[in-house]
Protein backbone atom coordinates (compact mmCIF):
# COMPACT_ATOMS: atom_id res chain seq x y z
CA UNK A 1 0.00 0.00 0.00
CA UNK A 2 0.85 3.78 -0.19
CA UNK A 3 3.26 5.46 2.59
CA UNK A 4 5.00 8.37 3.01
CA UNK A 5 7.24 9.05 5.79
CA UNK A 6 8.95 11.83 7.07
CA UNK A 7 11.16 12.92 10.49
CA UNK A 8 9.00 14.70 12.92
CA UNK A 9 10.90 17.35 13.39
CA UNK A 10 13.99 19.90 12.43
CA UNK A 11 15.72 22.81 13.84
CA UNK A 12 18.06 24.80 12.36
CA UNK A 13 19.32 28.33 12.89
CA UNK A 14 17.96 31.33 10.43
CA UNK A 15 20.17 31.52 7.67
CA UNK A 16 21.39 28.23 7.14
CA UNK A 17 19.96 26.12 4.58
CA UNK A 18 17.07 23.39 5.53
CA UNK A 19 16.90 19.84 4.34
CA UNK A 20 13.61 18.18 5.23
CA UNK A 21 13.05 14.80 3.86
CA UNK A 22 10.35 12.47 2.33
CA UNK A 23 10.35 8.72 1.83
CA UNK A 24 7.71 6.71 -0.01
CA UNK A 25 6.65 3.51 -1.06
CA UNK A 26 4.59 3.83 -4.13
CA UNK A 27 6.13 3.71 -7.40
CA UNK A 28 3.44 4.46 -10.19
CA UNK A 29 3.71 8.21 -8.37
CA UNK A 30 2.96 11.01 -11.05
CA UNK A 31 3.13 14.16 -8.59
CA UNK A 32 4.79 14.90 -5.73
CA UNK A 33 4.24 17.91 -3.32
CA UNK A 34 5.05 19.86 -0.68
CA UNK A 35 2.52 21.79 1.62
CA UNK A 36 3.10 24.31 3.89
CA UNK A 37 0.43 24.66 7.22
CA UNK A 38 1.72 27.77 9.54
CA UNK A 39 0.48 27.96 13.22
CA UNK A 40 -3.11 28.34 13.46
CA UNK A 41 -4.27 27.62 9.53
CA UNK A 42 -4.78 25.73 6.29
CA UNK A 43 -2.24 23.78 4.44
CA UNK A 44 -0.88 25.97 1.38
CA UNK A 45 1.13 24.21 -1.56
CA UNK A 46 4.54 25.12 -1.95
CA UNK A 47 5.95 23.47 -4.78
CA UNK A 48 5.35 20.63 -6.52
CA UNK A 49 7.34 17.95 -8.81
CA UNK A 50 6.78 15.71 -11.37
CA UNK A 51 7.70 11.79 -11.03
CA UNK A 52 9.53 12.28 -14.68
CA UNK A 53 11.87 14.93 -13.36
CA UNK A 54 14.69 15.04 -10.73
CA UNK A 55 14.71 18.79 -9.57
CA UNK A 56 13.29 21.99 -9.19
CA UNK A 57 14.10 25.00 -8.27
CA UNK A 58 11.75 27.77 -6.90
CA UNK A 59 13.35 30.87 -5.70
CA UNK A 60 14.69 29.75 -2.52
CA UNK A 61 13.00 26.13 -2.47
CA UNK A 62 14.65 23.27 -4.83
CA UNK A 63 12.82 19.89 -4.56
CA UNK A 64 15.41 16.79 -4.98
CA UNK A 65 13.46 13.45 -6.36
CA UNK A 66 15.20 10.03 -6.39
CA UNK A 67 12.90 7.94 -8.07
CA UNK A 68 15.02 4.82 -7.83
CA UNK A 69 15.24 5.31 -3.73
CA UNK A 70 12.05 6.83 -4.00
CA UNK A 71 13.25 9.86 -2.03
CA UNK A 72 12.15 13.44 -1.96
CA UNK A 73 13.93 16.39 -0.60
CA UNK A 74 12.98 20.12 0.06
CA UNK A 75 15.97 22.38 0.43
CA UNK A 76 15.31 25.73 1.82
CA UNK A 77 18.25 28.01 1.48
CA UNK A 78 18.84 31.06 3.49
CA UNK A 79 16.00 30.14 6.07
CA UNK A 80 14.12 32.85 7.90
CA UNK A 81 11.95 32.84 10.86
CA UNK A 82 8.61 32.95 8.58
CA UNK A 83 9.49 29.64 7.15
CA UNK A 84 8.73 28.11 10.64
CA UNK A 85 5.92 25.81 10.04
CA UNK A 86 5.13 21.97 9.56
CA UNK A 87 5.69 20.87 6.18
CA UNK A 88 4.42 17.75 4.50
CA UNK A 89 4.87 15.87 1.53
CA UNK A 90 2.61 14.37 -0.64
CA UNK A 91 2.33 12.04 -3.20
CA UNK A 92 -0.41 11.50 -5.98
CA UNK A 93 -0.19 7.98 -7.33
CA UNK A 94 -2.29 7.83 -10.95
CA UNK A 95 -2.74 4.15 -10.94
CA UNK A 96 -4.77 4.46 -7.91
CA UNK A 97 -5.53 7.98 -8.25
CA UNK A 98 -5.11 8.35 -4.64
CA UNK A 99 -3.63 11.59 -2.77
CA UNK A 100 -1.34 10.16 0.33
CA UNK A 101 0.04 12.79 2.98
CA UNK A 102 2.95 12.15 4.84
CA UNK A 103 3.23 12.43 8.36
CA UNK A 104 4.66 16.24 8.43
CA UNK A 105 7.80 17.78 9.40
CA UNK A 106 8.39 20.92 12.41
CA UNK A 107 11.01 23.24 11.30
CA UNK A 108 11.95 25.24 13.93
CA UNK A 109 14.38 28.27 12.84
CA UNK A 110 16.19 29.63 15.90
CA UNK A 111 18.36 32.70 16.01
CA UNK B 1 -7.91 34.84 -4.02
CA UNK B 2 -9.30 31.00 -3.37
CA UNK B 3 -10.72 31.32 -0.17
CA UNK B 4 -11.99 28.12 1.69
CA UNK B 5 -14.11 29.02 4.86
CA UNK B 6 -14.77 26.63 7.76
CA UNK B 7 -17.47 27.82 10.26
CA UNK B 8 -15.90 27.13 13.48
CA UNK B 9 -12.24 27.23 14.68
CA UNK B 10 -12.74 25.05 17.68
CA UNK B 11 -15.40 23.32 19.04
CA UNK B 12 -16.44 21.31 21.89
CA UNK B 13 -18.94 18.50 22.11
CA UNK B 14 -20.56 15.50 24.68
CA UNK B 15 -20.16 11.97 23.33
CA UNK B 16 -23.06 10.87 21.70
CA UNK B 17 -24.02 14.56 20.60
CA UNK B 18 -24.16 14.94 16.46
CA UNK B 19 -22.11 17.02 15.21
CA UNK B 20 -21.84 19.25 11.93
CA UNK B 21 -18.67 20.33 10.64
CA UNK B 22 -19.68 23.02 7.37
CA UNK B 23 -16.96 24.12 4.67
CA UNK B 24 -17.81 26.84 2.00
CA UNK B 25 -15.39 27.64 -0.90
CA UNK B 26 -15.58 30.45 -3.68
CA UNK B 27 -14.34 29.13 -6.48
CA UNK B 28 -16.72 27.47 -8.17
CA UNK B 29 -14.49 24.12 -7.56
CA UNK B 30 -15.73 20.65 -7.99
CA UNK B 31 -13.85 19.08 -6.00
CA UNK B 32 -14.60 19.37 -1.86
CA UNK B 33 -12.37 17.64 0.66
CA UNK B 34 -12.40 16.54 4.59
CA UNK B 35 -9.58 15.66 6.26
CA UNK B 36 -8.55 14.72 9.55
CA UNK B 37 -5.46 16.43 10.86
CA UNK B 38 -3.68 13.96 13.96
CA UNK B 39 0.19 14.56 15.54
CA UNK B 40 2.52 11.56 13.70
CA UNK B 41 -0.08 10.90 11.43
CA UNK B 42 -0.42 13.44 8.93
CA UNK B 43 -3.64 14.27 7.08
CA UNK B 44 -5.83 11.15 6.62
CA UNK B 45 -9.17 11.43 3.66
CA UNK B 46 -12.53 11.13 5.53
CA UNK B 47 -14.53 11.51 2.72
CA UNK B 48 -14.56 13.55 -1.00
CA UNK B 49 -17.17 15.09 -3.39
CA UNK B 50 -16.87 15.59 -7.02
CA UNK B 51 -19.76 17.44 -7.77
CA UNK B 52 -22.88 18.04 -6.29
CA UNK B 53 -24.52 15.15 -4.02
CA UNK B 54 -21.91 12.90 -5.10
CA UNK B 55 -19.64 11.60 -2.64
CA UNK B 56 -17.09 9.22 -2.34
CA UNK B 57 -15.36 7.32 0.95
CA UNK B 58 -11.67 7.88 1.81
CA UNK B 59 -8.97 6.65 4.31
CA UNK B 60 -11.39 6.67 6.93
CA UNK B 61 -15.10 7.16 6.66
CA UNK B 62 -16.40 5.19 9.82
CA UNK B 63 -18.39 7.06 11.67
CA UNK B 64 -18.60 9.92 9.76
CA UNK B 65 -20.86 10.74 6.55
CA UNK B 66 -21.03 14.06 4.25
CA UNK B 67 -23.37 16.30 2.01
CA UNK B 68 -23.33 18.37 -0.69
CA UNK B 69 -26.53 19.76 -1.37
CA UNK B 70 -24.65 22.76 -3.34
CA UNK B 71 -21.49 23.17 -4.98
CA UNK B 72 -19.64 25.67 -2.72
CA UNK B 73 -20.83 24.01 0.42
CA UNK B 74 -19.49 20.63 2.20
CA UNK B 75 -20.63 19.34 5.22
CA UNK B 76 -19.10 16.51 7.28
CA UNK B 77 -21.37 15.19 10.26
CA UNK B 78 -20.61 13.21 12.80
CA UNK B 79 -23.64 10.81 13.67
CA UNK B 80 -22.99 10.55 17.00
CA UNK B 81 -19.31 11.84 17.99
CA UNK B 82 -17.11 9.80 20.40
CA UNK B 83 -13.80 10.71 22.10
CA UNK B 84 -11.74 8.92 19.37
CA UNK B 85 -13.05 11.90 17.09
CA UNK B 86 -11.23 14.70 19.15
CA UNK B 87 -8.96 15.79 15.91
CA UNK B 88 -8.18 18.64 13.69
CA UNK B 89 -10.68 18.80 10.77
CA UNK B 90 -9.78 20.77 7.59
CA UNK B 91 -11.62 21.04 4.39
CA UNK B 92 -9.97 21.75 0.74
CA UNK B 93 -11.27 22.24 -2.50
CA UNK B 94 -10.31 21.42 -5.81
CA UNK B 95 -10.38 21.90 -9.91
CA UNK B 96 -12.21 18.95 -10.87
CA UNK B 97 -11.84 15.83 -12.74
CA UNK B 98 -13.31 13.03 -10.85
CA UNK B 99 -10.70 11.48 -8.41
CA UNK B 100 -8.09 12.89 -11.18
CA UNK B 101 -8.76 15.69 -9.53
CA UNK B 102 -6.91 15.20 -6.05
CA UNK B 103 -3.82 15.75 -8.61
CA UNK B 104 -4.69 19.73 -9.03
CA UNK B 105 -3.56 21.96 -6.16
CA UNK B 106 -5.57 21.99 -2.80
CA UNK B 107 -7.01 24.67 -1.00
CA UNK B 108 -7.35 24.62 2.62
CA UNK B 109 -9.57 25.90 4.80
CA UNK B 110 -7.90 26.98 7.97
CA UNK B 111 -9.10 24.02 10.66
CA UNK B 112 -11.65 23.22 13.11
CA UNK B 113 -10.50 22.14 16.17
CA UNK B 114 -13.11 19.33 17.22
CA UNK B 115 -13.32 18.54 21.19
CA UNK B 116 -15.68 15.40 22.25
CA UNK B 117 -16.00 15.51 26.17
Amino acid sequence: GEDVEQSLFLSVREGDSSVINCTYTDSSSTYLYWYKQEPGAGLQLLTYIFSNMDMKQDQRLTVLLNKKDKHLSLRIADTQTGDSAIYFCAEYAGTASKLTFGTGTRLQVTL
Amino acid sequence: DVKVTQSSRYLVKRTGEKVFLECVQDMDHENMFWYRQDPGLGLRLIYFSYDVKMKEKGDIPEGYSVSREKKERFSLILESASTNQTSMYLCASSLGGGRRGLATEAFFGQGTRLTVV
